[in-house]
């Protein structure tokens, strides 16, 4: 079973302020890593594929940063807004080639208006 | 419209019969997954098939069975062994490499 953490598991935030989260994983082998996006009654959407050290994507307020060598990837929200409430999953890709995909328990955020 | 179809919505069975869930994808996806989620358990992985008439075992394989024999098709057989088969279900496929999965809209298995 593939170490996957994502903290912190929960949280709260007030609409407006900023917050992240962190994905880490074993930086070993490593081959890419996915963060989606699930809210309440819909299907996980994709936010993000990440394969290179440093990386950084963007996606409105939405924005990652990948560790590849320390095993870590951060996921930033600006300025909340309570659309943004979902769970956060992570899921690293370890090997070239391979296509096995499992998760983290992911970052369950709540925006209060 | 292409996507991921799952069916049905909700099942409902007995202890002790075994249930399938149908997946069914026309992305011309050839990696397809079965996930469980259970309350505070995020998604896990079930099982996975990387090609026709091919998968490997997930984390939690056990009293699960699944088949590959087209390419548009996962389905995922919950068996009598599987002790706590109540949870919702979901079905992922993708294209072999790094790009994104699309998932389905899950199957909520309730066994009484």
């Amino acid at each position: 079973i593939l170490n996957v953490e994502q903290s912190p598991q929960s949280l709260h935030v007030q609409e407006g302020d900023s917050t992240n989260f962190t994905c880490s994983f074993p930086s070993s082998n490593f081959y890419a890593l996915h963060w989606y996006r699930w809210e309440t009654a819909k299907s996980p959407e994709a936010l993000f594929v990440m394969t290179l050290n440093g990386d950084e994507k963007k996606k409105g307020r939405i924005s990652a940063t990948l560790n590849t060598k320390e095993g870590y990837s951060y996921l930033y929200i600006k300025g909340s807004q309570p659309e943004d409430s979902a769970t956060y999953l992570c899921a690293p890709r370890m090997g070239y080639g391979n296509n096995r995909l499992a998760f983290g328990k992911g970052n369950q955020v709540v925006v209060i208006p | 419209d292409g996507g991921i179809t799952q069916s049905p919505k909700y099942l409902f069975r007995k202890e002790g019969q075994n249930v399938t869930l149908s997946c069914e994808q026309n992305l011309n996806h050839d990696a397809m997954y079965w996930y469980r989620q259970d309350p505070g358990q995020g998604l896990r992985l079930i099982y996975y098939s990387q090609i026709v008439n091919d998968f490997q075992k997930g984390d939690i394989a056990e009293g699960y069975s699944v088949s590959r024999e087209k390419k548009e098709s996962f389905p995922l057989t919950v068996t009598s062994a599987q002790k706590n088969p109540t949870a919702f279900y979901l079905c992922a496929s993708s294209i072999p490499g790094i790009t994104e999965a699309f998932f389905g809209q899950g199957t909520r298995l309730t066994v009484v």
